[in-house]
């Protein structure tokens, strides 16, 4: 199946724990994102890559640290440094630079105890 | 004042009617714009993109771009109880390669 898989869904950890969400994509699409999501709220930017072995900051990159060595994969790590780091977390890849839609995983729910 | 605004709601409607969801953005320079629908618990889906001024049909979604006025909306014709879902409106602000969100309107479609 062509898709975004992102693993785990669902992810309880305690507080102070560094993790781990993984997304990987079979689509061959170059660009690939990390949106957080709170409760009522709209998806908020935190990293970005647009080619393997380069990654950009988004707006709430602090607490968070990304990789990307291959184009299928670009996995997050939420440190300890996150200081609310409950959230959805979603994945998403772009085919067409500048123009195209993006397109997401099934997201990773986390909940730090 | 926030990159991409839209109203929270919920935005109620009977079933059958017209559901007109509204999104302001701030930056003139942006040049593709989004809508996506999310049913709670689940990750966005695109339901349209509109990329110049006008309207753009899509069987019962119409997209509306007004760059002069930076408003983008989404009407949606025989609201359906499955439409009731969070629209979320995103702009490729800048026309860099990162699309950026409203906080999403929720839709209410009524029996």
């Amino acid at each position: 199946d062509g898709g975004i898989t992102q693993s785990p869904k669902y992810l309880f950890r305690k507080e102070g724990q560094n993790v781990t969400l993984s997304c990987e994509q079979n689509l061959n699409h170059d660009a690939m994102y990390w949106y957080r999501q709170d409760p009522g709220q709209g998806l908020r930017l935190i990293y970005y890559s647009q080619i393997v072995n380069d990654f950009q900051k988004g707006d709430i990159a602090e607490g968070y640290s990304v990789s990307r060595e291959k184009k299928e994969s670009f996995p997050l790590t939420v440190t300890s440094a996150q200081k609310n780091p409950t959230a959805f977390y979603l994945c998403a890849t772009r085919g067409q630079p500048n123009t195209g839609e993006l397109f997401f995983g099934e997201g990773s729910r986390l909940t730090v105890l | 004042q926030k990159e991409v605004e839209q109203n929270s709601g919920p935005l109620s409607v009977p079933e059958g009617a017209i559901a007109s969801l509204n999104c302001t953005y701030s930056d003139r320079g942006s040049q593709s714009f989004f809508w996506y629908r999310q049913y709670s618990g689940k990750s966005p889906e695109l339901i349209m993109f509109i990329y110049s001024n006008g309207d753009k049909e899509d069987g019962r979604f119409t997209a509306q771009l007004n760059k002069a006025s930076q408003y983008v909306s989404l009407l949606i014709r025989d609201s359906q109880p499955s439409d009731s879902a969070t629209y979320l409106c995103a702009v490729n602000a800048g026309g860099g390669n990162k699309l950026t969100f409203g906080t999403g309107t929720q839709l209410k479609v009524e029996l």
